[in-house]
């Protein structure tokens, strides 16, 4: 158990819906880092929070939102889904200062989209 | 764009076999990390390297950072049904601090009794 929490672990929606996803870090970690993991594209980063401030953006569409709360939990919002949206989400926290790079993966909620 | 490649993507052996994975980059990173992963769970980290030339050890796995800090290995040493799974690295930037990790492919290793 790596201490980060995801919910729900399973979603099952249809084209054109909105999802939320949420993740809460370890506690004490300040980070949080969403990824996309599908069979074709392997784990790819979506954005990083850094108590509550957007730290850096990687391939996010702009359906796709995120914010991070005061209490430092996550939410990634999924909008006008396609089909191809369909995939693992992950998040993953980290400590703050040079542990940083050390990610801890929660256990992920798996999308379909129909 | 930082780009990690993993080698083999596909390994099956037998029990008791040893088996080493790579993972090759023309980047330089401040760190690496290899994760293992099961299917439909999240990568779970086995080890973090940060010193050019750094080797660890946990069990039977072995890991070493490149001296140039541009490739990892791993090495797993009479490896059982077990270790069955997608071994990932993963290398964090230079640039900042908390920065995205950069995922290979993975390998997929199947060990059989």
């Amino acid at each position: 158990d790596s201490g980060v929490t995801q919910t729900p672990k399973h979603l099952i929606t249809a084209t054109g819906q909105r999802v939320t996803l949420r993740c809460s870090p370890r506690s004490g970690d300040l980070s949080v880092y969403w990824y996309q993991q599908s069979l074709d594209q392997g784990l790819q980063f979506l954005i990083q929070y850094y108590n509550g401030e957007e730290r850096a953006k990687g391939n996010i569409l702009e359906r796709f939102s995120a914010q991070q709360f005061p209490d430092l939990h996550s939410e990634l919002n999924l909008s006008s889904l396609e089909l191809g949206d369909s995939a693992l989400y992950f998040c993953a926290s980290s400590a703050p200062g040079h542990l940083q790079e050390t990610q801890y993966f929660g256990p992920g909620t798996r999308l379909l989209v129909l | 764009t930082q780009l990690l490649e993993q080698s083999p993507q596909f390994l099956s052996i037998q029990e008791g076999e040893n088996l080493t994975v790579y993972c090759n980059s023309s980047s330089v990173f401040s760190s690496l990390q290899w994760y293992r992963q099961e299917p439909g769970e999240g990568p779970v980290l086995l080890v973090t390297v940060v010193t050019g030339g750094e080797v660890k050890k946990l069990k039977r796995l072995t890991f070493q950072f490149g001296d140039a800090r541009k490739d990892s290995s791993l090495h797993i040493t009479a490896a059982q049904p077990g270790d069955t799974g997608l071994y990932l690295c993963a290398g964090a930037g230079e640039e900042t601090s908390g920065s995205r990790l950069t995922f290979g492919e993975g390998t997929q290793l199947t060990v059989n009794p």
